[in-house]
């Protein structure tokens, strides 16, 4: 599965938007982005996945680069609750072994 | 709905015995998994069940560690003369279907101890 590089922590102000970004250069063509979060003394969550289309749920939106090399994710309005790491996971469609990497530790500040 | 469960939260134990880290996925997934998580260290797989398949394992850290899937539902993971370095949170998740295995829905985790 392709690496991904995201940037170790980042603050958001209550209310705002958090834009989460993550470089996965060397993406294959059937590799999905999927992006989980932990919040603090919890399992993971799943929040959403993309090929290359973008993608909005009701917790989140994706936005795929066209050449698929970066994504955001974004949390249109960032509550306290939204304080976690959130980690990028590149994986092909059946690759079922999430690989977790460091994360980015999202700060959401009143 | 009722999420996955994990039992017990936290176990501590002596090195050297042997411990299980009991899973209920939620009703109807077909795949779970397992994965540990030492302290400031990131998510590690262990073992991945689907349906009547025969388990991945290439996760699993050595021999001492063993998992089973009894019925398709509860999964028991077994930790033999356990190790100071066993010292981790032991995630067990589970997913819907083949076509959805990447969503995983995770438990709280055991946090196990070896003293």
């Amino acid at each position: 599965d392709a690496k991904t590089t995201q940037p170790p922590s980042m603050d958001c102000a209550e209310g705002r938007a958090a834009n989460l970004p993550c470089n996965h250069s060397t993406i294959s063509g059937n590799e999905y982005v999927y992006w989980y979060r932990q919040i603090h003394s919890q399992g993971p969550q799943y929040i959403i996945h993309g090929l290359k289309n973008n993608e909005t749920n009701e917790m989140a939106s994706l936005i795929i680069t066209e050449d698929r090399k970066s994504s955001t994710l974004i949390l249109p309005h960032a509550t306290l609750r939204d304080t976690a790491v959130y980690y990028c996971i590149v994986i092909q469609q059946y690759g079922n072994k999430l690989v977790f990497g460091a994360g980015t530790i999202l700060r959401v500040k009143s | 709905g009722a999420g996955v469960s994990q039992s017990p939260s936290n176990k501590v134990t002596e090195k050297g015995k042997d411990v299980e880290l009991r899973c209920d996925p939620i009703s109807g997934h077909t795949a779970l998994y397992w994965y540990r998580q030492s302290l400031g260290q990131g998510l590690e797989f262990l073992i991945y069940f689907q349906g009547n398949s025969a388990p991945d394992k290439s996760g699993l850290p050595s021999d001492r560690f063993s998992a089973e899937r009894t019925g398709g539902s509860v999964s028991t993971l077994t930790i033999q003369r356990t190790q100071q370095e066993d010292s981790a949170v032991y995630l067990c998740a589970s997913s819907p279907s083949r076509d959805r295995g990447n969503e995983q829905f995770f438990g709280p985790g055991t946090r196990l101890t070896v003293l």
